[in-house]
């Protein structure tokens, strides 16, 4: 079964300044890793997302996360925050597709707070 | 396009009674998945529905259920409401032929049970 473990339940981070949020994942097969951000009182939005290729991936809003097959790990950064990035995040693990399983298994989120 | 829908957008209810919310998909999607975001439990996968049909279930109890109607929207049940059950609930759909990844999610209903 997938599993994902966000090591930080709170960040504060200064404007303009670099943050990660950690994420690690626990799987016995080839898994597809996500990032998703949600503002209060909405819904989930897609950040960015690992399928295969390249182990660097860019985002949306600046974000990119770079996958770690050996290390398990799937941390999330952005080299300036802006106060707007004041938000939880959650990272999210799937099942290939050709598993058959549509379904997302995620992390317990990092809450993001941005400081003037 | 529109996005996902969901209604109603705040509910409050009594322990023992049931309770019906709503998810319209975006115009073309065919498959629907419920989650249960809570305080201490984080999102949790409850089911999905692909064509009427539920195609994967997660761990919840029986109080739980779905259905899926012709047009792609979807309906989710819970009997017997709990105070454990006050959540925002959120659906998601995927377009035909998307995996996972493609899931676009709605703005939530917040359940509270008292």
């Amino acid at each position: 079964a997938q599993s994902v473990t966000q090591l930080d339940s709170q960040v504060p981070v200064f404007e303009e300044a670099p943050v990660e949020l950690r994420c690690n994942y626990s799987s016995s097969v080839s898994v597809y890793l996500f990032w998703y951000v949600q503002y209060p009182n909405q819904g989930l939005q897609l950040l960015l997302k690992y399928l295969s290729g390249s182990t660097l991936v860019k985002g949306i809003n600046g974000f990119e996360a770079e996958f770690n097959k050996s290390q398990t790990s799937f941390h999330l950064r952005k080299p300036s925050v802006h106060i707007s990035d004041t938000a939880e995040y959650f990272c999210a693990v799937s099942d290939p597709p050709e598993t058959g399983a549509n379904n997302l298994f995620f992390g317990t989120g990092t809450r993001l707070t941005v400081i003037p | 396009k529109a996005g996902v829908t969901q209604t109603p957008r705040y509910l409050i209810k009594t322990r023992g009674q049931q309770v019906t919310l709503s998810c319209s998909p975006i115009s073309g999607h065919r498959s629907v998945s419920w989650y249960q975001q809570t305080p201490g439990q984080g999102l949790q996968f409850l089911f999905e529905y692909f064509s009427e049909t539920q195609r994967n279930k997660g761990n919840f109890p029986g109080r739980f259920s779905g259905r899926q109607f012709s047009n792609s929207r979807s309906e989710m049940n819970v009997s017997t409401l709990e105070l454990g059950d006050s959540a925002l609930y959120l659906c998601a759909s995927t377009p035909l032929g998307g995996s996972s990844y493609e899931q676009y999610f709605g703005p939530g209903t917040r359940l509270t049970v008292t």
